[in-house]
């Protein structure tokens, strides 16, 4: 059980738009930034979004991150097959004084 | 840009302790925290602890009395053990700096 919740999958179709969320608490993501992780199959999770919505230099700008109270959100627009993939939400957690993520979430583009 | 190089063992039985060691290249080793996280097949991330250049060490509460993560600011690396490793403990272990850049990945297997 994760303290930062996902929906396990996602999938819509090339060329549109996805949104994926994050749900947390006050100790963590209301308090705390949030960075999101793409893992693509057999690889090493990559930075994708940090400080809830800055873009590490080299990602595309169809990744975009946004948060609101104890809730943040990945989008993806103009999606791609090479976008298939797992993301990960991540946040520092002020109760647990440790660094918490979301279970992941799978897109699928159709 | 800073590169990260991880080693250990990769085959251990229960009850033996897990040692894997993070090299920093290219990059300050200072005022960075230096994190270890390990993702169990077909399972999400997990976040084991941290350490920074001065030694503060922040643990996962869940793994807390089982882990210990040093450092060595000479060689620019950082280590972690994981004592009493039990079948549970099967992972692939990353090592990041400052939650962004990743190291490979070391498959980690527990079994008799």
């Amino acid at each position: 059980q994760s303290v930062l919740t996902q929906p396990p999958s996602v999938s819509e179709a090339p060329r549109q738009r996805v949104t994926i969320s994050c749900s947390g608490s006050s100790s963590n993501i209301g308090n705390n930034a949030v960075n999101w992780y793409q893992q693509l199959p057999g690889k090493a999770p990559k930075l994708l979004i940090y400080y809830d919505d800055l873009l590490p230099s080299g990602v595309s700008d169809r990744f975009s991150g946004s948060k609101s109270g104890t809730s943040a959100s990945l989008a993806i627009s103009g999606l791609q097959s090479e976008d298939e993939a797992d993301y990960y939400c991540a946040a520092w957690d002020d109760s647990l004084n440790g660094r918490v993520f979301g279970g992941g979430t799978k897109l699928t583009v159709l | 840009q800073v590169q990260l190089q991880q080693w250990g063992a990769g085959l251990l039985k229960p009850s033996e302790t897990l040692s894997l060691t993070c090299a920093v290249y290219g990059g300050s080793f200072s005022g960075y925290y230096w994190s270890w996280i390990r993702q169990p097949p077909g399972k999400g991330l997990e976040w084991i602890g941290e350490i920074n250049h001065s030694g503060s060490t922040n643990y996962n509460p869940s793994l807390k009395s089982r882990v210990t993560i040093s450092v060595d600011t000479s060689k620019n690396q950082f280590s972690l053990k994981l004592s009493s490793v039990t079948a549970a403990d099967t992972a692939v272990y990353y090592c990041l700096k400052e939650m962004d850049v990743w190291g490979q990945g070391t498959t980690v297997t527990v079994s008799s």
